[in-house]
């Protein structure tokens, strides 16, 4: 069946560092991929998405690419800010039921 | 913007109890969702609504039941609650979409069963 990994956190930064949260999928099929961001005591909203291979998906720089050769989605930052602390969720979408199927989630804590 | 919201973001209730959780969106979504948040395991899907009166089994269906009387609304029973469905409840909706579309969520209820 439809599956995603990715690493476990916490990942802890110093604010400027390079961000990578490694997403990898299992799917048959050619899924659309997401990734989540949650912030403290809210729901999830979409951070970024990619609906076929190939396409980078990116917002607020984050991005992340959609490599079907390797199967993976990692989320990457050039410069992360103490605002982007937050528990980032990978996802895989299920193009016969809408359905998202989650990873685990990756708590991405950064310090001045 | 498209609005999600869910009738209580915190709720305490005792074992035995009959709990209802209420989702409500404004952007005409066909697809509705119930996910249960845990650490260490993420969202699991509960149950899921493609259309007033349709729902499906998602992962974890065992103790809850869903009702969607209305295409805004999405209702999460818990027919006799239990501690170990102490967690964090988000409702999702989107557009039919071979998978395509954001979903978009509420803001969640943290519900404690004592």
């Amino acid at each position: 069946g439809n599956s995603v990994t990715q690493m476990e956190g916490p990942v802890t930064l110093s604010e400027e560092a390079f961000l990578t949260i490694n997403c990898t999928y299992t799917a048959t099929g050619y899924p659309s991929l997401f990734w989540y961001v949650q912030y403290p005591g809210e729901g999830l909203q979409l951070l970024l998405k990619a609906t076929k291979a190939d396409d980078k998906g990116s917002n607020k720089g984050f991005e992340a690419t959609y490599r079907k050769e390797t199967t993976s989605f990692h989320l990457e930052k050039g410069s992360v800010q103490v605002s982007d602390s937050a528990v980032y969720f990978c996802a895989l979408s299920d193009r016969d039921t809408d359905k998202l199927i989650f990873g685990t989630g990756t708590r991405l804590q950064v310090f001045p | 913007d498209v609005k999600v919201t869910q009738s209580s973001r915190y709720l305490v209730k005792r074992t035995g109890e009959k709990v209802f959780l209420e989702c409500v969106q404004d952007m005409d979504h066909e697809n509705m969702f119930w996910y249960r948040q845990d650490p260490g395991l993420g969202l699991r899907l509960i149950y899921f609504s493609y259309d007033v009166k349709m729902k499906e089994k998602g992962d974890i269906p065992e103790g809850y039941s869903v009702s969607r009387e209305k295409k805004e609304r999405f209702s999460l029973i818990l027919e006799s609650a239990s501690t170990n469905q102490t967690s964090m409840y988000l409702c999702a909706s989107n557009q039919l979409s071979a998978g395509t579309d954001t979903q978009y969520f509420g803001p969640g209820t943290r519900l404690t069963v004592l």
